[in-house]
């Protein structure tokens, strides 16, 4: 089983509707979590951390089971500029572990 | 966030040479820095963990002989790709991450490096 899964994708949205990405991890030490966007040919970047309380920011939220060791990236009212692969990145000590990355593709 | 400089950003080489990838923290200290490889379509794949000071931490099936990594300092890690072969083309990024942990990792701008 690999350490981080993410639905495969990928997911074509139409402008406005919401979408969401769901992600497992495997190792129950993981102690913090994010969500990372990655655009095609160029570096990832952070898009938000995940917090055990849940966290939003702006149309974007993102949840976190650590019971369930279940993350989720909600995006609301998507945007064209939305389309991109969303990364679901584990880390435990210092090890960052990247799940391989669900895209989007949000249409006109 | 904090910014990571990674030099160069695209470069094309002859088989059977060596290339050296930089990659700096311009504004923190990065204890650790992280080198990936990321193939057309697919995930970033980690090949190697540098601390400063020490030698890398390799992944398993990445050739240490080949991908020669040195974190001599707090801000700068090198990656040296030697005798260079066509499928050693791909994408390479890496990031680092101030001393804490728990804390998010910040990314190069990545090579895309082409063996001819």
């Amino acid at each position: 089983r690999k350490e981080v899964e993410q639905d495969p994708g990928p997911f074509n949205v139409p402008e406005g509707a919401t979408v969401a990405f769901n992600c497992t991890y495997s190792n129950s030490a993981s102690q913090s979590f994010f969500w990372y966007r990655q655009d095609c040919r160029k570096e990832p970047k952070l898009l938000m951390s995940v917090y055990s309380s849940g966290n939003e920011d702006g149309r974007f939220t993102a949840q976190l089971n650590r019971a369930s060791q279940y993350i989720s990236l909600l995006i609301r009212d998507s945007k064209l500029s939305d389309s991109a692969t969303y990364l679901c990145v584990v880390n435990y000590g210092q090890n960052f572990v990247f799940g391989p990355g669900t895209r989007l593709s949000v249409l006109p | 966030g904090a910014v990571v400089s990674q030099h160069p950003s695209r470069v094309i080489c002859k088989s059977g040479t060596s290339v050296k990838i930089e990659c700096r923290s311009l504004d923190f200290q990065a204890t650790t820095m992280f080198w990936y490889r990321q193939f057309p379509k697919q995930s970033l794949m980690l090949m190697a963990t540098s601390n400063e000071g020490s030698k890398a931490t390799y992944e398993q099936g990445v050739e240490k002989d080949k991908f020669l990594i040195n974190h001599a300092s707090l801000t700068l890690s090198t990656l040296t790709v030697t005798s260079a072969h066509p499928e050693d083309s791909s994408f390479y990024i890496c990031s680092a991450r101030v001393r804490a942990e728990n804390t998010e990792a910040f990314f190069g701008q990545g090579t895309r490096l082409t063996v001819v």
